[in-house]
């Protein structure tokens, strides 16, 4: 397709369990952002690849949560032993270039991941 | 890493009427300034963007400007719609503010 695209949609965790969601950025996008949206709230920065490098992490809440891109493409956003305050939409953004400072363009953003921890 | 401030959190307005949100933000070295409306329920999609070499750019009814001395950013509605109502969200470097939701009451 022609957007960014992730799955699942919806996922429903109980406390304790491991999610994994899945981001397929739009074909030959350099920059991958992973953020957490919480009800009511502006995007959280969580992390940030630029093809396969992960060069900023510091969004990341706590050591439960790990993120990969393996071959610069699909990305993978892994919770660990999910808590409540886990909830949130997950949002998966791609950009054609990679970020610095001065190359910064429009950011695209899939349709996140809603997950709930009961 | 970047602070965004956005103000306001909310806004409410007549149809017809004007809307102005303002970002303030941190690091001087980046050029890049965008807005998104995210609608309920959708993806924040890309409105307006400004790049560092210009004061204002329009776009039929949107408009952004920019002052990089003051370090801030502000989007500008005019002609209010009802379907502008939406949460607002400016951008810089890999932050974003903390959005305003803008209604447009007929």
């Amino acid at each position: 397709g022609a957007g960014v695209s992730q799955s699942p949609r919806y996922k429903v965790a109980k406390r304790g369990q491991d999610v994994a969601l899945r981001c397929d950025p739009i074909s030959g996008h350099v920059s991958l952002f992973w953020y957490q949206q919480a009800l009511g709230q502006g995007p959280e920065f969580l992390t940030y690849f630029q093809n396969e490098a992960q060069l900023d992490k510091s969004g990341l809440p706590s050591d439960r949560f790990f993120a990969e891109r393996p071959e610069g493409s699909v990305s993978t956003l892994k919770i660990q032993r999910t808590q409540q305050e886990d909830s949130a939409v997950y949002l998966c953004a791609s950009s054609l270039v990679g970020w610095d400072r001065t190359k910064n363009t429009e950011a695209f953003f899939g349709q996140g991941t809603r997950l709930t921890v009961v | 890493g970047e602070n965004v401030e956005q103000h306001p959190s909310t806004l409410s307005v007549q149809e017809g009427d004007s809307a102005v949100i303002k970002c303030t933000y941190s690091d001087s070295a980046s050029n890049y300034f965008p807005w998104y409306k995210q609608e309920l329920g959708k993806r924040p999609q890309l409105i307006i963007d400004i790049r560092s070499n210009v004061g204002e750019k329009k776009d039929q009814r949107i408009a952004v400007t920019l002052n990089k001395t003051a370090k801030h950013f502000s989007l500008h509605i005019t002609e209010t719609q009802p379907e502008d109502s939406a949460v607002y969200f400016c951008a810089h470097r890999e932050r974003f503010g903390a959005g305003t939701r803008l209604t447009v009451k007929p």
